[in-house]
């Protein structure tokens, strides 16, 4: 069984305006948590992480991520988007065998 | 520099043929994994080895084979045995702490 869910597969924004990316989690899995970026024909890259300690972890780039034990959430969030956030955006748990089991994916789509 | 290097980019193949994607990285990880991703979908485990010498198969080994017979090299088999094998490949290795893993940046492989 899937154990995370991403709830939009692609959320049209414009530019400058906030975005939130929703991931939701089965509570059997670890609390590691990822957010993981994909660009067009490339790999994924890191985003940020929940290890431990603060709930609310950021990126480089403004993006940020809350890790709500209650609702089993770690929803993404970036108060204002450039066009070059334009990518796929993967949620993922850390499983107790130490790989990555991911969502589906949220395509976000910035216009101008 | 250090990194995950994946090869060939782009590999087209008869059926009926296998095929070798290579994966190499010089990031001293023990662990490493490969995935595959299919269009809309997110990434789903194939092989993954923890230590040189073994490895496991992961949530959809039919029709793939492994080798870990270095740290630095994990190659991945398409068999012809693989019913769908078109489809975009990613290899990853994991941190010694375990914490983060980092992607190559992904071979395409269609049957033609």
């Amino acid at each position: 069984a899937q154990s995370v869910t991403q709830l939009d597969s692609q959320v049209p924004v414009f530019e400058e305006a906030p975005v939130e990316l929703r991931c939701n989690y089965s509570s059997s899995v670890s609390v590691y948590l990822f957010w993981y970026v994909q660009y067009p024909n490339q790999g994924l890259q890191l985003l940020l992480k929940y290890l431990s300690g603060s709930t609310l972890v950021e990126s480089i780039n403004g993006f940020e991520a809350e890790f709500n034990k209650s609702q089993t959430s770690f929803h993404l969030r970036k108060p204002s988007v450039h066009i070059s956030d334009t990518a796929e955006y993967f949620c993922a748990p850390r499983t107790g065998r130490r790989a990555l089991t991911f969502g589906s994916g949220t395509r976000l789509q910035v216009q101008p | 520099d250090g990194g995950i290097t994946q090869s060939p980019k782009y590999l087209f193949r008869k059926e009926g043929q296998n095929v070798t994607l290579s994966c190499e990285q010089n990031l001293n990880h023990d662990a490493m994994y490969w995935y595959r991703q299919d269009p809309g979908q997110g990434l789903r485990l194939i092989y993954y080895s923890q230590i040189v010498n073994d490895f496991q198969k992961g949530d959809i080994a039919e029709g793939y084979s492994v080798s870990r017979e270095k740290k630095e090299s994990f190659p991945l088999t398409v068999t012809s045995a693989q019913k769908n094998p078109t489809a975009f490949y990613l290899c990853a290795s994991r941190t010694p702490a375990g914490n983060t893993i980092y992607f190559g940046e992904g071979s395409w492989l269609t049957v033609v």
